[in-house]
Parts: structure tokens; C-alpha cells; sequence
């Protein structure tokens, strides 16, 4: 298992701001991936990240509007940036479980509320 | 290109009953195959996974699910429901390693008591 801190847990941002999510988890991890949650929807991921490389980034996102960085293999970052009503969301950082069956885990997520 | 349909966006059962919900999948490689819970305010928990070995999976919390590859289904039940069984249930799907995880738009749980 894994266990994952992110920050903030929630907050409420100014349209037009930009807001950095920090993840931490507690063993080193080759891929991180960053979902969004619209409200009352299912996830999306964002994008996929690699320690030393640049992300990779699903259809419909940018890495202007999402830049994530990778410093190490435990810790990550997305940044929601120019945020709009439309970036109200809960985005929650994933890593896959050691063993290769696929199971991911993650941590709390991130509450965003843009006025 | 692999896709999850979760039945129902929303189950209501009362307390002591059966729980089932419905899961198919679609998949052009032998998928693995989620389950996951979402309690209010908290991310999200594996609560049973299905990896191409028995085809009724336990998981926790006295969940189950069966894999159907006639019927390609992955459909989630407990006999008893409790109330603190009162959550957001996500059916998921992966080719391999769970590099790409496609989630089902999730089906919420009530429980009367």
C-alpha cells in the first residue's frame, strides 16, 4: 500500500488566480497520476507524471493550464492555473500499488471552489 | 478502447438488505477489473479487484463481485447492508498495470434505516 498526503484539502480561490497542489507519498514511485472530479461526476485523469521527464497529458488538457512538476520520486505538483468556475473541482493525486495488478491508490484530494 | 457503464447513478436499500450494483465493461484485451468507495470528503479506496484469477472476488468489508466474461459484467453486492455502507461506489477498468484506469460515472449508496 501507499499512503498519500496532499495540500491543500480544500480552498476557495479568485477567478483569474492560480492555485498549486502538493502531493507527498511515502514510498518511491515511478508514475504519479493527477485526476479531476468535477461535482457529482466520475475522474478524469489530468495527466500522467514521470520523475525526469515531462508529463503526459490526456485529451482536453494542457499543460499551460495544468504544469505539473516531478522533482523526485515522491513528490509532485499540479498547478490549476487562470482558474475559472469552471475548475471547481476535487483533484486527487494516484499511485499504482507495488505488485502490478494495477490497483491504484489515493490520497484525499484537493477541494477547489473558484468564485 | 476500454469503457465502464455503472447501472444506476443512485441505489437506495434499507439496513440488513441485499446491495447490488451493476458494473459491464467493455475491452478489447482480458481486463482488470475495480472496485472502489468514496465516503464523503475522502479519496478513494480499493475495496476488491479482479486480475484473471478466481472470477468471484471478497474484498473488504463483506463486498463481493463476480466476474461474467459472457456477460461482461463485474457487478458489486453484499448480502447485509450496514449503514456506514453509505458512499459513492466506482467500477473501474485497466488493460494492464493500471496505467490507464477508465472509471464508471460511480453509483451512490443509500442505506435507510
Amino acid at each position: 500500500s501507499a499512503v498519500i498526503s496532499q495540500k491543500p484539502s480544500r480552498d476557495i480561490c479568485q477567478r483569474g488566480t492560480s492555485l498549486t497542489i502538493q502531493c507527498q507519498v511515502d514510498s518511491q514511485v515511478t508514475m504519479m497520476f493527477w485526476y479531476r472530479q468535477q461535482p457529482g461526476q466520475s475522474l478524469t485523469l489530468i495527466a500522467t507524471a514521470n520523475q525526469g521527464s515531462e508529463a503526459t497529458y490526456e485529451s482536453g488538457f494542457v499543460i499551460d493550464k495544468f504544469p505539473i512538476s516531478r522533482p523526485n520520486l515522491t513528490f509532485s505538483t499540479l498547478t490549476v492555473s487562470n482558474m475559472s468556475p469552471e475548475d471547481s473541482s476535487i483533484y486527487l493525486c494516484s499511485v499504482i500499488g507495488t505488485g502490478s495488478t494495477g490497483e491504484l491508490f489515493f490520497g484525499e484530494g484537493s477541494r477547489l471552489t473558484v468564485l | 478502447a476500454q469503457s465502464v457503464t455503472q447501472l444506476g447513478s443512485h441505489v437506495s436499500v434499507s439496513e440488513g438488505a441485499l446491495v447490488l450494483l451493476r458494473c459491464n465493461y467493455s475491452s478489447s484485451v482480458p481486463p482488470y477489473l475495480f472496485w472502489y468507495v468514496q465516503y464523503p470528503n475522502q479519496g478513494l479506496q480499493l475495496l476488491l479487484k479482479y486480475t484473471s484469477a478466481a472470477t468471484l472476488v471478497k474484498g473488504i468489508n463483506g463486498f463481493e463481485a463476480e466476474f461474467k466474461k459472457s456477460e461482461t459484467s463485474f457487478h458489486l453486492t453484499k448480502p447485509s447492508a450496514h449503514m456506514s455502507d453509505a458512499a459513492e461506489y466506482f467500477c473501474a477498468v485497466s488493460d494492464t498495470g493500471g496505467f490507464k484506469t477508465i472509471f464508471g460515472a460511480g453509483t451512490r449508496l443509500f442505506v435507510k434505516a
